[in-house]
Parts: C-alpha cells; structure tokens; sequence
C-alpha cells in the first residue's frame, strides 16, 4: 500500500523568503508523486508532478519540488514567497502514474505574512 | 477554472434527509471522482466513474451512492444523514486512459459543494 506524510500542518512565512514543504511517501513499488495547491474556496489545482527523468521537478508560480529516492522524499521548495501563495498544499502519490489511484497527504498550510 | 462544474455550491439541511450533488466534467474527460474533505479527515476519495462505469471505489458509505450519466455528469447521492457528514464535496475529472500522452495523474477539479448537515 501507498501513503503519504506531510509532517507540517501549517508553515508560516514572512514574504519574500524561502519556504521548503516536506513531503514523505511509503511505497513498495515505482512511484509517481504530484503536489496539488487549493487556494481559499477553490477546488485543488495541480502544481507539479514527478513521473520520470530529471528528479528535479520545475511547476507553476515559481514552485519546485525534487525527487529523493533514497529518502523517499518529494519536498516542495520555493526560494521566494509572496502573499498571494497562501494555500493549502497537498502531495499526493499514485502507484502507477493515473489518477485512479491518487493518495493525498494530510495538507499543509502554507501562510504568508508581510 | 478548470472546467469542471459543481452544484449547488451551498447546501444546508437536516439529519435523516437526503441530497443530491451534481457534477459536469470537463468536456472530453470521461473519468469523475467523488472526494470528501473534513477537518478531521482530510481529502478521502470516495469513487470514480470512467464512461458510465463504477472504476474505483474507496472510503465511501453505503449511505452514499454515485452514477454518471450517459452525457458523462455524474451525481453523488447522500441519505440518511448524519452530522458528520458536513464536509466539502469535490468533483474532479480527469483525462481519457490510454491516451498516455494526457493521462499522467493530473485530476481537474471543481469549486466543491459544502454541505451543512444540522
């Protein structure tokens, strides 16, 4: 069986600084990892996903995340942060690449502050 | 917007009633998914639908019942409800299988419907 840890429930942040979101998965076989970001009222939007080739992942708004085998780890990085990234990020993993079988971590929220 | 259309967007009602959320994909996807998302429990699929068929089932109640239609929307049916029930209910679709090109994981969901269970 798949599963996914975000160990951080909330990350607050001053703007314009760095923010790392750690995310951690279990897994026995080939993974496929995704980070999704759910701004206030919305519905989640895909930010970036891991499926093969380079382990270091480039999304939308300037995000990155990168793909540590050794460590199972897929942390989410961001060497700038502004106001307007405050959400709820979620990573999520999926055995075999398709959205049938999405696992979603606990969440993080990301709060950004002046 | 992602394409993907929900309602109602609000819905308030009492225990032991019944309700029914509705779901339009986006155009060309054939594959809905039903989530529920709690304060305590976080992001829980419940099912999917791929053209018309039941593909996945996960942590859904046997009070709840989805389908999808032939014109590819689909309806999440609750019943018997209980406090614990009031959530946020997404619907997300997703490309064609087979087509690998699209078919990479990614989920396009909609704005949700948040039910109020009294």
């Amino acid at each position: 069986a798949q599963s996914v840890t975000q160990l951080d429930s909330q990350v607050p942040v001053f703007e314009e600084a760095p923010v790392e979101l750690r995310c951690n998965y279990s897994s026995s076989v080939s993974v496929y990892l995704f980070w999704y970001v759910q701004y206030p009222n919305q519905g989640l939007q895909l930010l970036l996903k891991y499926l093969s080739g380079s382990t270091l992942v480039k999304g939308i708004n300037g995000f990155e995340a990168e793909f540590n085998k050794s460590q199972t780890s897929f942390h989410l990085r961001k060497p700038s942060v502004h106001i307007s990234d405050t959400a709820e990020y979620f990573c999520a993993v999926s055995m075999d690449g398709t959205a049938s079988k999405l696992t979603f971590g606990t969440g993080t929220r990301l709060q950004v502050t002046l | 917007d992602s394409g993907v259309t929900q309602t109602p967007k609000h819905l308030i009602t009492a225990t032991g009633q019944r309700v029914t959320l509705r779901c339009s994909p986006r155009s060309g996807d054939l594959s809905v998914y039903w989530y529920q998302q709690s304060l305590d429990q976080g992001l829980q699929f419940l099912i999917q639908y791929y053209n018309g068929e039941e593909r996945a089932k996960g942590n859904i109640l046997e009070r709840f019942s989805a389908q999808q239609f032939p014109d590819l929307h689909s309806e999440l049916n609750l019943s018997s409800l209980e406090l614990g029930d009031s959530a946020l209910y997404f619907c997300a679709s997703s490309a064609p299988s087979g087509r690998t090109h699209e078919n990479t994981g990614e989920l396009f969901f909609g704005e949700g419907s948040r039910l109020t269970v009294l």
